[in-house]
C-alpha cells in the first residue's frame, strides 16, 4: 500500500459528461501529481499541484482542470468527455516539488462508452 | 518527446533466471533515476533509484546499474520469480519550471517469468 487513495477505482459514463476523480496524498506529501495511462501513450503526466498551487502542466487538455485543497487532496475534473478519454488515471503524491520517488494510487479506470 | 525509453518491449524468461531490463535516457543532464513496477491492475510501484554520483545501486535482488557515458541504465533482477512478471519502467525527472519537476516514464518492458 503507498498510502496514496484514489476514489472511484472504476467509473463509467458517457459521451459530453463531466466526471470527477479524487485523490488523497500520503501523509505528509505536499504535491500531488496526476498522470494518464492509455496503452497506446503509456503514463503521460497532466499536472502537478505543490500545497495548493499549481506548478506544472502537461500535455492536458483544456477540458480538464483540477485543484488541490487546504488539506491537500486533490480533484481532477474531466469535462465533455470524448471515447478517447477512457484510461487510467493515476494520482501520485511526493514530499517535494518532484526531483525525488513519487508514490502512486491504484487508479481510476476511465470508460467512456 | 521522450527523455527516457526502453530497449524492448517484452522479455519472457523463465523462473530462476535473471532478468535485465534495459533503458536510454537522452538527457546527459539527467541526474537521478527511478526503475517502477507495474503489476496488472495496480499502480507503478517504487522498486530502486540511483543518482549520477553512482554507477550501481543494490536493492534486495534487484540491481540498477547506470553508465553516464552511453545514457544508459539497466535493472537487474536475480531469480526471477514469477510474482516479478508485471510492466517494468524507468523514469527521470524533468525539469517543468523553477524548482519544479515532472516525473518522465519511458513505455515499459512487459516481464514475464514462465514457471
Amino acid at each position: 500500500d503507498s498510502g496514496v487513495t484514489q476514489t472511484p477505482k472504476h467509473l463509467i459514463t458517457a459521451t459530453g459528461q463531466r466526471v470527477t476523480l479524487r485523490c488523497s496524498p500520503r501523509s505528509g506529501d505536499l504535491s500531488v501529481y496526476w498522470y494518464q495511462q492509455s496503452l497506446d501513450q503509456g503514463l503521460q503526466f497532466l499536472i502537478q499541484y505543490y500545497n495548493g498551487e499549481e506548478r506544472a502542466k502537461g500535455n492536458i487538455l483544456e477540458r480538464f482542470s483540477a485543484q488541490q485543497f487546504p488539506d491537500l487532496h486533490s480533484e481532477l475534473n474531466l469535462s465533455s468527455l470524448e471515447l478517447g478519454d477512457s484510461a487510467l488515471y493515476f494520482c501520485a503524491s511526493s514530499v517535494g516539488q518532484g526531483l525525488e520517488k513519487l508514490f502512486f494510487g491504484s487508479g481510476t479506470q476511465l470508460s467512456v462508452l | 518527446g521522450e527523455s527516457v525509453g526502453l530497449h524492448l518491449p517484452t522479455l519472457s524468461v523463465q523462473e530462476g533466471d535473471n532478468s535485465i531490463i534495459n533503458c536510454a535516457y537522452s538527457n546527459s543532464a539527467s541526474d537521478y533515476f527511478i526503475w517502477y513496477k507495474q503489476e496488472s491492475g495496480k499502480g507503478p510501484q517504487f522498486i530502486i533509484d540511483i543518482r549520477s554520483n553512482m554507477d550501481k545501486r543494490q536493492g534486495q535482488r534487484v540491481t540498477v546499474l547506470l553508465n553516464k557515458t552511453v545514457k544508459h541504465l539497466s535493472l537487474q533482477i536475480a531469480a526471477t520469480q514469477p510474482g516479478d512478471s508485471a510492466v517494468y519502467f524507468c523514469a527521470a525527472p524533468e525539469n517543468s519550471g523553477g524548482s519544479n519537476y515532472k516525473l518522465t516514464f519511458g513505455k515499459g518492458t512487459l516481464l514475464t517469468v514462465n514457471p
